[in-house]
């Protein structure tokens, strides 16, 4: 079983859609965990970290459920822009390893 | 501009002739690491290193080289590289191993490699 698993997609959606990822990870000592934008052929950017209570940034909303070890990322009213790879980023251990693992990402396009 | 930064962005090589591939970070940044990325792999970790002379094996290390020499520093070295060795590979940086867990880390623009 991957550490960091994440369904690649291709979610092809319209125009002003709410789309939603889920990332399961199979350390339940991790502590840290993110979500990352790759767009093709370039490298990956931090889009946010996820917080135990949640969080928001603009129309990406990430949350964390700690008893069923996943994760999710939900964009509203998606652009033509937001068309990307979204990786999940989770540390491995916690404590002094802090090593992250990112998932396979999933593929998001955004259509006219 | 803080930034990571990556030579060559492109490389076509041939089996068994040594390359090296260069990454710098103009940030203070002690946490170095690099990674490859495969489809349906995803990223993994090659080497890292947590300060000055401090390098440490990651997932896939075969085959890999790395020093740091200065702090701003991390080179790939590759004495022989083999088709299996053909990705993208990223470098990465963050404050110390322990932010990195907090910020994240800072990738530099990818090299994609071909070994023929």
């Amino acid at each position: 079983r991957k550490e960091v698993e994440q369904d690649p997609g291709p979610f092809n959606v319209p125009e002003g859609a709410t789309v939603a990822f889920n990332c399961t990870y199979s350390n339940s000592a991790s502590q840290s965990f993110f979500w990352y934008r790759q767009d093709c052929r370039k490298e990956p950017k931090l889009l946010m970290s996820v917080y135990s209570s949640g969080n928001e940034d603009g129309r990406f909303t990430a949350q964390l459920n700690r008893a069923s070890q996943y994760i999710s990322l939900l964009i509203r009213d998606s652009k033509l822009s937001d068309s990307a790879t979204y990786l999940c980023v989770v540390n491995r251990d916690g404590g002094a390893t802090n090593k992250l693992i990112f998932g396979t990402g999933t593929l998001l396009a955004v259509q006219p | 501009e803080a930034q990571v930064t990556q030579n060559p962005r492109y490389l076509i090589t041939v089996t068994g002739k040594k390359l090296t591939v260069t990454c710098s970070q103009n940030m203070n940044h002690e946490y170095m690491s690099w990674y490859r990325q495969d489809p349906g792999l995803g990223l993994r970790q090659i080497y890292y290193s947590m300060n000055v002379e401090v390098t440490d094996k990651g997932d896939v290390p075969e085959g890999y080289k790395v020093s740091r020499k200065e702090k701003r520093n991390f080179p790939l070295i590759l004495e022989s590289p083999s088709p299996n060795q053909t990705s993208l590979y990223f470098c990465a940086s963050s404050l110390s191993r322990t932010s990195s867990s907090l910020y994240g880390y800072t990738f530099g623009s990818g090299t994609r490699l071909t070994v023929v």
